[in-house]
């Protein structure tokens, strides 16, 4: 059974596009996190989701849009795509708000544009 | 300036040794540490846990300990092998928001 899935895994496109990533976890978790990981392989919070609600916000271009439909479910969304978005795009999930507990993460999404 | 720093280079280690991994922080006051494994294409594994209040921490084969005073964290491996070879990352807690600081991870390898 995966725990935290990720789709799709590898996404090629154009400078300019739109794209989408999503995120499920069967965990019944209550807090998701969006991370990016770069070529130095240094992870960066974007953002954090606890039940539906953001509560940790980066900065982060607002070309990027998260979007919670159910505590299960947490998309990212990222308009007019520029170069330095190709990175390793995570999703992860966690039981808690603030417990500081383990993370579970996803398989990642590999980004990258022309 | 705040920084989290691991080995940047990588670890070898000859099978059966004890590797043992480096975490040191500056400008940070964790409440909490965290390592994970990390495989090529996969994402990050949790493996411990361990509070500022915590000196050492084991599980089987692993063993963590944590140095507020030193702000370092050490991360062990004994018995090492092959399967061991990944990148290790540490992550910080802050109790502010419990939001994890990253640092980029030592990649180990385990030589047969």
């Amino acid at each position: 059974d995966t725990a935290v899935s990720q789709t799709p895994k590898y996404l090629v496109t154009q400078m300019g596009n739109d794209k989408s990533i999503k995120c499920e976890q069967n965990l019944g978790h209550d807090t998701m996190y969006w991370y990016k990981q770069d070529s130095k392989k240094f992870l960066k919070i974007m953002f954090s989701y606890n039940n539906k609600e953001l509560i940790i916000n980066e900065t982060v271009p607002n070309r990027f849009s998260p979007k919670s439909p159910d505590k299960a479910h947490l998309n990212l969304h990222i308009n007019s795509l520029e170069l330095g978005d190709s990175a390793v795009y995570f999703c992860a999930s966690s039981p808690l708000r603030g417990s500081g507990d383990e993370q579970f993460f996803g398989p990642g999404t590999r980004l990258t544009v022309l | 300036s705040q920084k989290i720093e691991q080995n940047s280079e990588a670890l070898n280690i000859q099978e059966g040794k004890t590797a043992t991994l480096t975490c040191n922080y500056t400008n940070y006051s964790p409440a909490y540490l965290q390592w994970y494994r990390q495989d090529p294409g996969r994402g990050p594994v949790f493996l411990l846990l361990i509070r500022e209040n915590e000196k050492e921490k084991r599980k089987e084969r692993l063993k963590v300990t944590f140095d507020t005073t030193l702000k370092q964290s050490l991360f062990h491996i004994t018995a090492s092998q092959p399967a061991d070879s990944a990148t290790y990352l540490c992550a910080l807690v802050m109790d502010s928001n419990y939001q994890l600081i990253w640092g980029a991870g030592t990649k180990l390898i385990i030589k047969p």
